[in-house]
């Protein structure tokens, strides 16, 4: 089984300031994967797709970047609903697995 | 617009069984792979077993496997778990989800709102 390791654990942010959420896979999981935001109360959204593929609706302002083991998701000036909990999930083989999740608050 | 309504939790005892129901709309059900994710109280999401569009492949995680079963009827629009033998550590909102492909690439590209189960004596 492949483990996603995310970090930081925690990020303590303001709004308008720009952040990179980090993803490290315990094997290679070329561009197989994906970020999820998860608001409290909600069920999770697909932010970005292989890598660096933005999903549909999501804006701009978050962005991804990575291949093989270590991966990135930058998002630009931090808007009020932009804090929330980020997921990193590989797709590379099964079982598919999530990360231990980074906290953004503010 | 895709939507998917989850039903069937509650809290049910140790050992006993359980079936979630997972209703889509707004897109053609029996073309696309789907999924169960749970995540327990407070923790991260953890995937819970798979199906493709024509139920035929399946898959699940090690801890549910021999306990659950994922199931689908195309004609009803409708995913299925059945949870048999349940334990206290499978308490956990329960999550379908909706894959992009007919045969699962494991990308969740929709989510419902969670049913919740407890499992307590």
């Amino acid at each position: 089984e492949i483990v996603l390791i995310q970090s930081p654990a925690t990020l303590s942010l303001s709004p308008g300031e720009t952040t990179t959420l980090s993803c490290r896979a315990s094997q290679s999981v070329s561009s197989y994967l994906a970020w999820y935001q998860q608001r409290p109360g909600q069920p999770p959204r697909l932010l970005i797709y292989a890598a660096s593929n933005r999903a549909a609706g999501i804006p701009a302002r978050f962005s991804g970047s990575g291949f093989g083991t270590d991966f990135t998701l930058t998002i630009s000036s931090l808007e009020p609903e932009d804090f929330a909990v980020y997921y990193c999930q590989h797709r590379s083989n099964w079982p598919y697995t999530f990360g231990q999740g980074t906290k953004l608050e503010i | 617009q895709v939507q998917l309504v989850e039903s069937g939790g509650g809290v049910v005892q140790p050992g006993r069984s359980l079936r979630l129901s997972c209703g889509a709309s707004g897109f053609t059900f029996s073309n696309y792979a789907m999924h169960w994710v749970r995540q327990a109280p407070g923790k991260g999401l953890e995937w819970v077993a798979v199906i493709s569009n024509d139920g035929n492949n399946k898959n699940y995680v090690d801890p549910v496997k021999a306990r659950f079963t994922i199931s689908r009827d195309n004609s009803k629009n409708t995913l299925y778990l059945q949870m048999n033998s349940l334990r206290v550590e499978d308490t956990a909102v329960y999550y379908c989800a909706k894959d992009p492909r007919g045969h699962h690439t494991g990308t969740l590209d929709s989510w419902g709102q969670g049913s919740l189960v407890t499992v307590s004596s």
